[in-house]
């Protein structure tokens, strides 16, 4: 696609729940990052994606998230019984290959745990 | 270890007054990345400009322009004449060479240009 796409744009989940976040890169993107955005906050990186492989999962909190690739494109970030503090906006971003050329982001998704 | 300091949290000019954002940076590495981005209230970070720590040259885009200083840790963003479409927030982001290149961000400017 043109651009990076994130589904569902929003989700409202009770505590507890599992929930899947999807994220589509830009066609030919090999590098994908998640990163989470708190109210108020610059968004914090939780994973990286070079191919299918997770590369750098040092930034998820805990063992109830989880993210896969398992093509090299589509990714999908689950999270499992979740909590109230896990609300936020998770974006995704997608590079072009190894070098450091700049990272475009998608919509995000904004998890409200209620 | 890698920070990013954005001290400004709010910011309000009226349009056509000048304005520019701060972004000082801490790392240990000598070869690295700064990055602004752009976020709308639609949500999706908008990518403005990346510089790399080698080039310390200004760069001047539009109404945008950007000032990296080593000596001074820091990456300014100044937006000339002002409007309202320029109401966002923005963010300063560091990346390290090599390994992830991920970014780390500052706690962003929230800019708001009134008509």
């Amino acid at each position: 696609g043109a651009g990076v796409s994130q589904t569902p744009s929003n989700k409202v989940t009770e505590k507890g729940k599992y929930v899947e976040l999807r994220c589509d890169p830009i066609s030919g993107h090999t590098a994908l990052y998640w990163y989470r955005q708190s109210l108020g906050q610059g968004p914090e990186f939780l994973i990286y994606f070079q191919g299918t492989g997770a590369a750098d999962d040092s930034g998820l909190p805990n063992d109830r998230f989880f993210a896969v690739r398992p093509e090299g494109s589509v990714s999908t970030l689950k999270i499992q019984r979740t909590e109230r503090g896990d609300s936020a906006v998770y974006l995704c971003a997608s590079r072009l290959g190894l070098m450091n050329t700049e990272a475009f982001f998608g919509q995000g998704t904004r998890l409200t745990v209620v | 270890a890698q920070k990013v300091t954005q001290a400004q949290t709010e910011i309000s000019v009226v349009e056509k007054e000048d304005v520019t954002l701060d972004c000082v940076y801490e790392t240990r590495d000598t070869t690295y990345y700064l990055f602004w981005y752009k976020q709308p209230p639609s949500g999706e970070l908008v990518f403005l400009i990346r510089r790399n720590s080698f080039d310390e040259q200004n760069e001047i885009s539009g109404r945008y322009s950007w000032n990296f200083q080593k000596s001074t840790s820091s990456f300014n963003f100044t937006i000339t004449a002002s409007q309202v479409v320029d109401s966002a927030v923005y963010f300063c982001a560091l990346s390290e060479s090599g390994g992830t290149y991920k970014y780390i961000f500052g706690t962003g400017t929230r800019l708001k240009v009134l008509a």
